[in-house]
């Protein structure tokens, strides 16, 4: 069974630092995708990881996958307020369009 | 383009009733795929729909099911609800081809009495 496990759960960071948010999945998987969640809103797309060694980038934020080590990373570069939400990693199992969620890391930056 | 759509926003019922919910996805989508949210066991993957065929099911009971319309719009329904079934209930289309981002509706926030 897959499982999908983000840490650290809750991040508290002040402006202007950065940090990193990890992804660990437990079975071979081909595609994996980071979302972000605003309170009572729904999921928005943010990178989708298709290969080894693939990274993506927007903005402030910086998505990388290995896969050899069934691990994604989500950092994140001089945080600013407007980046406090849920963020989640999700994995599609091997040949299928079923999604695994990490728990999300709830993000706080504070001013 | 339009969004993906989902209705009700908000639905208040009570145990043992049941409910439909419904999820237009994004024209040209024919990929439907639905979830369940809560705090405690976070987004879990319902099933997903492609072309009227369920492909992809999760492991959640016989009580919830679903289908898709041959205009893609997809309606899933939970019998005999139970007080646990409270959540929000996220769909998600996607376009069959390039990066297969699935885009998400707003929810459908059902409270179970």
């Amino acid at each position: 069974e897959l499982k999908v496990e983000q840490n650290p759960l809750f991040l508290s960071m002040q402006e202007g630092k950065n940090y990193t948010i990890y992804c660990n999945y437990s079975t071979t998987s081909d595609r994996l995708y980071w979302y972000r969640q605003d309170p009572g809103k729904s999921l928005e797309s943010l990178f989708v990881l298709l290969s080894n060694g693939a990274v993506k980038q927007e903005g402030r934020l910086m998505a990388s996958l290995d896969t050899k080590a069934r691990l994604s990373t989500l950092h994140i570069t001089a945080a600013v307020h407007d980046l406090s939400a849920t963020y989640f990693c999700a994995v599609a199992l091997s040949g299928t369009y079923k999604y695994i969620f990490g728990t999300g890391t709830r993000l706080k930056v504070l001013a | 383009k339009a969004g993906v759509t989902q209705t009700p926003r908000y639905l208040i019922k009570t145990r043992g009733q049941q409910v439909t919910l419904s999820c237009s996805p994004i024209s040209g989508h024919r990929s439907v795929s639905w979830y369940q949210q809560t705090p405690g066991q976070g987004l879990q993957f319902l099933f997903e729909y492609f072309s009227e065929t369920q492909r992809n099911k999760g492991n959640f009971p016989g009580r919830f099911s679903g289908r898709q319309f041959s205009n893609s719009r997809s309606e899933m329904n939970v019998s005999t609800l139970e007080l646990g079934d409270s959540a929000l209930y996220l769909c998600a289309s996607r376009l069959t081809s390039g990066t297969d981002t699935q885009y998400f509706g707003p929810g459908t926030r059902l409270t179970v009495l």
